[in-house]
């Protein structure tokens, strides 16, 4: 059964830093192109990156740009989230999502962890 | 970047009826396009792919159609676990974009 298990999340102050993880098991982590996806509260889904399987291809979106950086550990079947000058905009749900590879759909979503940016 | 206009972004709806939701792309981006239900307090879920091909285990009362820029979710038979929020996704290109979502619900 495919897992994806987010942590790291919580209350930090504008500015601040915060680092998710994201924990795969149930498949061949390493052989998955990997997302973050998150929610603000009460609102739509919002694609925050991507990072191809091998870490070959990273992509941003443009809100995060500068400020999050994705990566992955295929030795732990982890992903993660580096979260730095964080803003009060940034206060979501952030969900792990996996894909097979470029132009594949997002087939599995972990339940989320809660960013909240607020002093 | 692509735009995507999801509508409507409500729908008042009965068990049993037939009902379609539209996402409109700003480009055209073939069928590379997703549809996500998503309930309360839960993660989405993929529902169909490639504009109109049903993930394994999603019922057959779901389809979806179109390509290159408009595109179609319906749900024909509504039944009491249907009602949730439905967003489409095209990752065509980067950067990936979702619809605004529609909320269904009991009328």
């Amino acid at each position: 059964e495919v897992q994806l298990v987010e942590s790291g999340g919580g209350l930090v102050k504008p500015g601040g830093s915060l680092r998710l993880s994201c924990a795969a098991s149930g498949f061949t982590f390493s052989s998955y192109s990997m997302n973050w996806v998150r929610q603000a509260p009460g609102k739509g889904l919002e694609w925050v990156s991507s990072i191809s399987s091998s870490s070959s291809y990273i992509y941003y979106a443009d809100s995060v740009k500068g400020r999050f950086t994705i990566s992955r550990d295929n030795a732990k079947n982890s992903l993660y989230l580096q979260m730095n000058s964080l803003r009060a905009e940034d206060t979501a749900v952030y969900y792990c999502a996996r894909d097979q590879s470029l132009r594949w759909p997002i087939d599995y979503w972990g339940q989320g962890t809660l960013v909240t940016v607020s002093s | 970047a692509i735009w995507m206009t999801q509508s409507p972004s409500l729908l008042s709806a009965s068990t049993g009826d037939r009902v379609t939701i539209s996402c409109r792309m700003s480009q055209g981006i073939s069928s590379y396009l997703a549809w996500y239900q998503q309930k309360p307090g839960k993660a989405p879920e993929l529902l169909i792919y490639a504009a109109s091909t049903l993930q394994s285990g999603v019922p057959s009362r779901f389809s979806g159609s179109g390509s290159g820029t408009d595109f179609t979710l319906t749900i024909s038979c509504l039944q009491s676990e249907d009602f949730a929020t439905y967003y489409c996704q095209q990752y065509y290109s980067f950067p990936y974009s979702f619809g605004q979502g529609t909320k269904l619900e009991i009328k």
